[in-house]
Formats: structure tokens, sequence, C-alpha cells
């Protein structure tokens, strides 16, 4: 099944504990993106990849690091997590950049103390 | 700066009644808009985009540069339409994207 996939759905942690969101993806799709969703805020896109090894800054990338070194894995960083991370996190993925549809995951839920 | 509102949070309309979501946008280059939705315990979901001139579900949108808007209509609504609207902005290259609020659409019966 054709899908994006995201671990952990769930997690509660403490400021400062480094921690990493994986994003995979089984579609051979060259674009990968991350976006947090706040309430009443939308989504917001965090950082994106329109392939191996080339990776971009959205528009709220500050605290996170991302890595692309496969096409299928597109891993969210956090080096030192602050509470005002806590957030809902999307992972999607396209074949040819945003234009075509994005396929999102489940959706990783962070909360940091 | 780039920004997408949706100034509704929450839409109810009855079965069978026109629905429209509305869009504006704020972008300095040549817009592509998007509408999202997200059923209820699904995945968010790509539902059309402006470039293609599709109608989805009986969904359509226009793109209206002079008004920045990219509303999403419906004629007559239908229960299973419940769900949670967001529109989407990118540029040409389709890299960066900027979302709305989102709009929750309940279709009463």
């Amino acid at each position: 099944e054709a899908q994006v996939t995201q671990n952990p759905r769930y997690l509660i942690t403490v400021t400062g504990k480094k921690l990493t969101v994986t994003c995979s993806q089984n579609m051979n799709h060259e674009y990968m993106s991350w976006y947090r969703q706040d309430p009443g805020l939308g989504l917001r896109q965090i950082y994106y990849s329109m392939n191996v090894e080339v990776t971009d800054k959205g528009d709220v990338p500050e605290g996170y690091k991302v890595s692309r070194k496969e096409k299928r894995n597109f891993p969210l960083i956090l080096e030192s997590p602050s509470p005002n991370q806590t957030s809902l996190y999307f992972c999607a993925s396209s074949a040819q950049g945003g234009n075509q549809p994005q396929h999102f995951g489940d959706g990783t839920r962070l909360s940091i103390l | 700066a780039q920004r997408v509102t949706q100034p509704e949070k929450l839409l109810s309309v009855f079965k069978g009644a026109p629905v429209e979501l509305k869009c504006n946008y704020s972008y300095s280059g040549s817009p592509e808009l998007f509408w999202y939705v997200q059923y209820s315990r699904q995945r968010l979901q790509l539902l059309l985009r402006h470039i293609s001139r599709e109608s989805i579900k009986g969904f359509t949108a226009d793109l209206n540069k002079g008004e920045t808007s990219f509303h999403l209509k419906k004629p007559f609504a239908q229960e299973e339409d419940s769900a949670m609207y967001y529109c989407a902005l990118s540029g040409f290259s389709f890299n960066k994207f900027y979302f709305g609020s989102g709009t929750k659409l309940n279709v009463k019966p």
C-alpha cells in the first residue's frame, strides 16, 4: 500500500532531550516536506526536500533540522526541544514537487514538557 | 509576506444547500492554489488545484487574481462533505507551501 509512515505517533518528552521523528514513503517520491499544525494557525511548513541531499527551509525552520540521505526517508530532528515545539507534526511527499498531490502521514503529536 | 486566510473556522449548512468556503491569499508572485481536505479519521488529501481546473466530488474553485481569492464551492452539499478544508498556496516552483488555518464544514441532515 502506498503510504507515508511517521514514527512515533505520540511522544511526551522533556526540554532539551534530543529527539527524531522519522518519515518514510514507499512511492519513490522526490519531494518531501514537514509541517507543524497548531490551533488557529493551520499547517506551517518547517523544511522541504526536492530530492536526495537537497533540503531547504520552509516558513518555520527554527529549532529543527532535517536530512535526506535516501529518497524514501526524511527525518525531522529536534536537537534541543522546547515547550513551544509542542505540536502536531505532519510529513508529506509528492512525485515531482508540490504540484503533484502531496500524500500525508498520520501525524505525530509531540508534547515537550 | 505570503499568507492564506480562511475567515471561517466553522461553516454549517443543511444537506442540499449551496456551500462556499472562502480563501483569500497574499502572494508577490504568480500563485498556485490548492484545496486539501481531511475527513474524519482520514489523512489530509488533495481535493483540487486551480491549475487543473477540474471538479472533484462536485466541488469547484476559481482563482480570482483581482480579488486574490480561491473560494471553494459546491451547489448542493452532502453529509459526506463534512470535513476540515484547507486552502494552500505555492509558487511556480511548487516547493514552499502556505496553508490557511482551515474551515470545518458541517453538513446537517
